[in-house]
């Protein structure tokens, strides 16, 4: 039973358009999300989080919206880079615990 | 800057074998987490620790345990390795703000095989 889905396992955007990745929950009790970043044989990075009370999070080119009704969160990324090619992990929170999502990889094409 | 070191990127160990992973952090961080990432299943919460000597199961303890003697060293052992451990194993560590809802800073990965 999957708590976080991510559906897309993998995405191509073209270089200076906008990336959307998406992610849904099925928790109620998830009341803090992250996002992390991965590239190939380095451990994940911290990207951006948004609390339950929020719906939306910015930093710099990186935005999570979170629509709570639709149990949905998405990472927005404009403009894309190359360097933005990597595996993208979404990860819901409670109070001990944390579930990762199956991450989808985003190609940037030049 | 957070510093996560795991003793080896890449391991292969033989069916029955005691495998231990070591990770280390310089940060005095209280959390430390071992996940497991496979194709297909993304990232998997195997233990977690709180403080020294603490431990808490994550979604999939079964084959593993841990130990956690000094704050900045978080082990994991697999008491007897079997093929289905083959995988690459994350540690982590958070400071404790917020406990398990804190950014992560995860070490470069160990690949273990098991033959």
């Amino acid at each position: 039973d999957q708590q976080v889905k991510q559906n897309s396992p993998s995405l191509s955007v073209q270089e200076g358009r906008i990336s959307i990745l998406n992610c849904d929950y099925t928790n109620s009790m998830f009341d803090y999300f992250l996002w992390y970043k991965k590239y190939p044989a380095e451990g994940p990075t911290f990207l951006i989080s948004i609390s339950s009370i929020k719906d939306k999070n910015e930093d710099g080119r990186f935005t999570v919206f979170l629509n709570k009704s639709a149990k949905h969160l998405s990472l927005h990324i404009v403009p894309s880079q190359p360097g933005d090619s990597a595996v993208y992990f979404c990860a819901a929170s409670a109070d001990d615990k944390i579930i990762f999502g199956k991450g989808t990889r985003l190609h940037i094409l030049p | 800057d957070v510093k996560v070191t795991q003793s080896s990127r890449y391991l292969v160990k033989r069916t029955g074998e005691k495998v231990f992973l070591e990770c280390v952090q310089d940060m005095d961080h209280e959390n430390m987490f071992w996940y497991r990432q496979d194709p297909g299943l993304g990232l998997r919460l195997i233990y977690f620790s709180y403080d020294v000597k603490m431990k808490e199961k994550g979604d999939i303890p079964e084959g593993y345990s841990v130990s956690r003697e000094k704050k900045e060293r978080f082990s994991l052992i697999l008491e007897s390795a079997s093929t289905n451990q083959t995988s690459m194993y994350l540690c982590a560590s958070s400071v404790t703000l917020r406990g398990i809802r804190d950014t992560q800073y995860f070490g470069p990965g160990t690949r273990l095989t098991v033959l």
